[in-house]
């Protein structure tokens, strides 16, 4: 059969509005998550992580929301802005040598 | 954003050709880690070298071959590429300070590759 190219999850919202990306990973053995932001014609930029002894962390306009039960992780940025809009990758710590394993992204767009 | 840096930042080669891809960090780190990131698939990890030293080849094909000369630099050599090829290759490195877990990776912009 013909290949099927990835399609993205995409989420469009206002500025100003919260918007909340979310991801569930793979292996209930992981120990470590880390969200990406990845701009067109940029590398993935490190926006924030958790541990799996923690449920929740707060940066600069971000929280991360972990429910180890249901092996789902989350990033809510508040008061979107224009800047914001990229793809958004989860990454979770399998264990050994920082492996990291990435989600397929969500493209984020944030309309003035 | 200067971090970590990769050369060239674009690259169009034939399949015949040989080239080379340059990766340099400036945050003093101990592992480096070269990723492959095409629209068909997420981000797939080829190779991971701590302390200069190669901990991680994924299956990747003979055709991409790393160096790693010091615990700055990292380079992917290539040769004889196949169209499918054709992708952007991302760098990264990390602390890598004795943990299994909790380190986190840092990325260049990336090198557009392109075969023809």
């Amino acid at each position: 059969g013909e290949s099927v190219g990835l399609h993205l999850p995409t989420l469009s919202v206002q500025e100003g509005d919260n918007s909340i990306i979310n991801c569930a990973y793979s292996n209930s053995a992981s120990d470590y998550f880390i969200w990406y932001k990845q701009e067109s014609g940029k590398g993935p930029q490190f926006i924030i992580d958790i541990r799996s002894n923690m449920d929740k962390r707060q940066g600069q306009r971000v929280t991360v929301l972990l429910n180890k039960t249901v092996k789902h992780l989350s990033l809510q940025i508040a008061a979107t802005q224009p800047g914001d809009s990229a793809v958004y990758f989860c990454a979770e710590n399998q264990g050994g040598y920082g492996k990291l394993t990435f989600g397929q992204g969500t493209i984020l767009t944030v309309h003035p | 954003e200067t971090g970590v840096t990769q050369t060239p930042r674009h690259l169009v080669m034939g399949m015949t050709n040989k080239k080379s891809l340059k990766c340099e960090q400036h945050l003093g780190h101990n592992a480096m880690y070269w990723y492959k990131q095409s629209a068909k698939k997420p981000l797939e990890l080829m190779f991971v070298y701590s302390l200069e030293e190669r901990v991680e080849n994924n299956s990747v094909p003979s055709r991409f071959s790393p160096e790693c000369p010091n615990s700055s630099h990292l380079f992917l050599h290539l040769h004889t590429l196949q169209p499918e090829d054709s992708a952007l290759y991302l760098c990264a490195s990390s602390p890598r300070k004795g943990l299994a877990g909790g380190d986190t990776q840092y990325f260049g912009p990336g090198t557009r590759l392109t075969v023809l």
